[in-house]
C-alpha cells in the first residue's frame, strides 16, 4: 500500500496570504489528523477528520481550518498567515478513531512565512 | 490535559551502547506511540502499545500503565539510530489527538 502523501512538500508565503495543504491517506484509512511542529512548541494537534466530519480540534485560532472529502483526502487551510505559522505541518492517517488504531505519518509540508 | 515528559532531552552515546529513553504521562491513556524523526522531518511510528512489551529488531518498548511510564530501549546502538525519538499518547479513548513529548535527541558516535 502506498503511504500517506502530502503536497506540496515546501511552500513559501508572505504575511497576510492564505495557504492550502493537501493530504492523501493510506487506502482504507478514514481518519486524517493534522499536526503542527515548531522548534518552540514541538508537535501539537490541530484537528482530526473522520468520514468528512471534524472529530476534534486542538487549541488553535479559527484561522486554521480543514475539511475532508468523500475519498478521505483532506485539506487544511490557514488564512491571514502570520510569521509564527512557519512550521512543519504533518498529517497522519488511521483506520478509525479508537485508541487501538495506529497513526501513520506523511512526510510533511514545510511552510515558511516571510 | 495530559502532560507528557521525556528524559533525557539529549543523549550522546558510543556505537554499541545500550540506550534507554523514558516517557511519563500524567493522565490515563488508551495507547502510547513511540515515534522516530530524522533530520528532514519525516516521522516513522516505531511502536504503538497499551500494555506490556513489544520488540522489533534491536528496539524494545515497554509500558507500565499503573506507573504511567514507558521506556524505549535500543540494543547494540548504531550511528543510523541517530534521530529524535518522540513519545506520544492517546487520551480520551483515542478520540482526542495525540499529545506529544518534546522528544529525545539521540546521537550515536562511531
Amino acid at each position: 500500500k502506498a503511504g500517506v502523501t502530502q503536497t506540496p512538500r515546501y511552500l513559501i508565503k508572505t504575511r497576510g496570504q492564505q495557504v492550502t495543504l493537501s493530504c492523501s491517506p493510506i487506502s482504507g484509512h478514514r481518519s486524517v489528523s493534522w499536526y503542527q511542529q515548531t522548534p518552540g512548541q514541538g508537535l501539537q494537534f490541530l484537528f482530526e477528520y473522520f468520514s468528512e466530519t471534524q472529530r476534534n480540534k486542538g487549541n488553535f485560532p479559527g484561522r486554521f481550518s480543514g475539511r475532508q472529502f468523500s475519498n478521505s483526502r483532506s485539506e487544511m487551510n490557514v488564512s491571514t498567515l502570520e510569521l509564527g505559522d512557519s512550521a512543519l505541518y504533518l498529517c497522519a492517517s488511521r483506520e478509525g478513531t479508537s485508541g487501538g488504531n495506529e497513526q501513520f505519518f506523511g512526510p510533511g509540508t514545510r511552510l515558511t512565512v516571510l | 490535559k495530559n502532560e507528557v515528559e521525556q528524559s533525557p532531552q539529549n543523549l550522546t552515546a558510543q556505537e554499541g551502547e545500550f540506550i534507554t529513553i523514558n516517557c511519563s504521562y500524567s493522565v490515563g491513556i488508551s495507547a502510547l506511540h513511540w515515534l522516530q524523526q530524522h533530520p528532514g522531518g519525516g516521522i516513522v511510528s516505531l511502536f504503538m502499545l497499551s500494555s506490556g512489551k513489544k520488540k522489533h529488531g534491536r528496539l524494545i518498548a515497554t509500558i507500565n500503565i499503573q506507573e504511567k511510564h514507558s521506556s524505549l530501549h535500543i540494543t547494540a546502538s548504531h550511528p543510523r539510530d541517530s534521530a529524535v525519538y518522540i513519545c506520544a499518547v492517546y487520551s480520551g479513548g483515542g478520540a482526542d489527538g495525540l499529545t506529544f513529548g518534546k522528544g529525545t535527541h539521540l546521537i550515536i558516535q562511531p
